[in-house]
């Protein structure tokens, strides 16, 4: 079966930098584009960023431009976020999301999310 | 930037219809997806490409598009229903969702 697992929240400091993963398996991961999804406490959804199945092209939110990089390593099932210069409107949960592609893509997998707490 | 307009809440009495709009401009244009997030739970597509339900998803749950709106249905509201509903469109290459509508059965 489908699994997404996410790691690597964290408390952290405004302007620290935090790495985040998401372990794939149960799928074929090298075929399929993959994004990160954030939501802060008690608030809704917010696409963060997304990259194509062989990492080719990558697109972000505005807010996260520059800041965040998202990449894979196909070979270990692996997705990435790696945050830096963190703010504390970073805050909230953090979920990889796989894409169903198709006529209009949307996501058909999610991780249970892991949590970046931005404060001093 | 693209946006995507929600209703914050809805009641609904088990049994009846609820309805959830999303609004954005020329939204039927664009293909819409609804999610279902029950608290402390990931979402969970219940619509995609506007009307089609995946499998298990209850026959309940209906959606429709056109012109500036979308909407999700639930017919026969059922106390499980309840939970956060948010819409989402693509507006080129990226992904936006709508604010989200928090659905009580009561």
């Amino acid at each position: 079966q489908v699994q997404l697992v996410e790691s690597g929240g964290d408390l952290v400091q405004p302007e620290r930098s935090l790495n985040l993963s998401c372990a794939a398996s149960g799928f074929t991961f090298r075929t399929y584009s993959m994004h990160w999804v954030r939501q802060a406490p008690g608030k809704g959804l917010e696409w963060v960023a997304l990259i194509s199945y062989d990492g080719s092209y990558t697109y972000y939110l505005d807010s996260v431009k520059g800041r965040f990089t998202i990449s894979r390593d196909n070979s270990k099932k692996l997705l990435y976020l790696q945050m830096t210069s963190l703010r504390h409107e970073d805050t909230g949960v953090y979920f990889c999301a796989r894409e169903h592609y198709g006529s209009g893509s949307y996501f058909d997998y999610w991780g249970q999310g892991t949590l970046v707490a931005v404060s001093s | 930037s693209y946006d995507l307009t929600q209703p914050p809440s809805v009641s609904v009495s088990p049994g009846q219809t609820a309805s959830i709009t999303c609004s954005g401009d020329k939204l039927g244009n664009k293909n819409v997806f609804w999610y279902q997030q029950k608290r402390g739970q990931s979402p969970v597509v219940v619509i995609y490409q506007d009307t089609k339900r995946p499998s298990g998803i209850p026959e309940r749950f209906s959606g429709s598009n056109s012109g500036d709106a979308a909407t999700l249905t639930i017919g026969g509201a059922q106390a499980m229903d309840e939970g956060d509903y948010y819409c989402q469109a693509w507006d080129s290459s990226y992904v936006v969702f709508g604010g989200g509508t928090t659905l009580t059965v009561l």
